[in-house]
């Protein structure tokens, strides 16, 4: 199964919004609310963001949301920080009762 | 304070056999499921396999199937993972994931070890 689909790159400034997205297909993403969003710093494990679509874990800031619509899901990150920039991944449960994951994203804050 | 160490990790020949373990502490373990993610230096992340609280289900990426087997012992707070028949693109950096609720499936990881490195090269 391939993985799912994320822009390589995306930028923004301190206090803008941005939008990742993660489009997989039917059997995936679009099947089942079953997607996950993880933010990893270099050379650190990666954390959990969003659970579910849109779920935040205690402790995550609620400028993090999630959203999905069709194929596609999406990670929003309002009011940008310096502390943002980082890699993030998004991941899905799957028609195989497998999981996988996005190409990831590196996030940019200028 | 929930901590997940790796270890067993190294170089290994093509074709050789490796078995990681993973303790657990900080909370019950045998309340969840467990996880093992791994990342290719300078590549994504990609699910390995996971196993249940009760060893009952257990799921494997199409990748390693056959090749990888994913046990627990809940009396050791301990996961394991035998590899065998490694392949180079096998190496990658290994990491041991907690799950958010017991069955693990579908798998959603809320704590992550540092990892353990596996280079598969003759």
């Amino acid at each position: 199964q391939s993985a799912l689909t994320q822009p390589a790159s995306v930028s923004g400034s301190p206090g803008q919004s941005i939008t990742i997205s993660c489009t997989g297909t039917s059997s995936d993403v679009g099947g089942y609310n079953y997607v996950s969003w993880y933010q990893q710093h270099p050379g650190k494990a990666p954390k959990l963001m969003i659970y579910e679509v849109s779920n935040r874990p205690s402790g995550v800031s609620n400028r993090f949301s999630g959203s999905k619509s069709g194929n596609t899901a999406s990670l929003t990150i309002s009011g940008l920080q310096a502390e943002d920039e980082a890699d993030y991944y998004c991941s899905s449960y799957t028609s195989s009762s497998t999981l996988i994951f996005g190409g990831g994203t590196k996030l940019t804050v200028l | 304070e929930v901590q997940l160490v790796e270890s067993g990790g190294g170089l290994v020949q093509p074709g050789r056999s490796l078995r990681l373990s993973c303790a657990a502490s900080g909370f019950t373990f045998d309340d969840y499921a467990m996880h093992w993610v791994r990342q290719a230096p300078g590549k994504g992340l990609e699910w390995v396999s996971g196993i249940s609280w009760n060893s009952g289900s257990i799921g494997y990426a199409d990748s390693v199937k056959g090749r990888f087997t994913i046990s627990r012992d809940n009396a050791k707070n301990s996961l394991y993972l035998q590899m065998n028949s490694l392949r180079a693109e096998d190496t990658a950096l290994y990491y041991c994931a907690k799950d958010i609720l017991s069955y693990g499936d579908p798998p959603i990881f809320d704590y992550w070890g540092q990892g353990t490195l596996v280079t598969v090269s003759s």
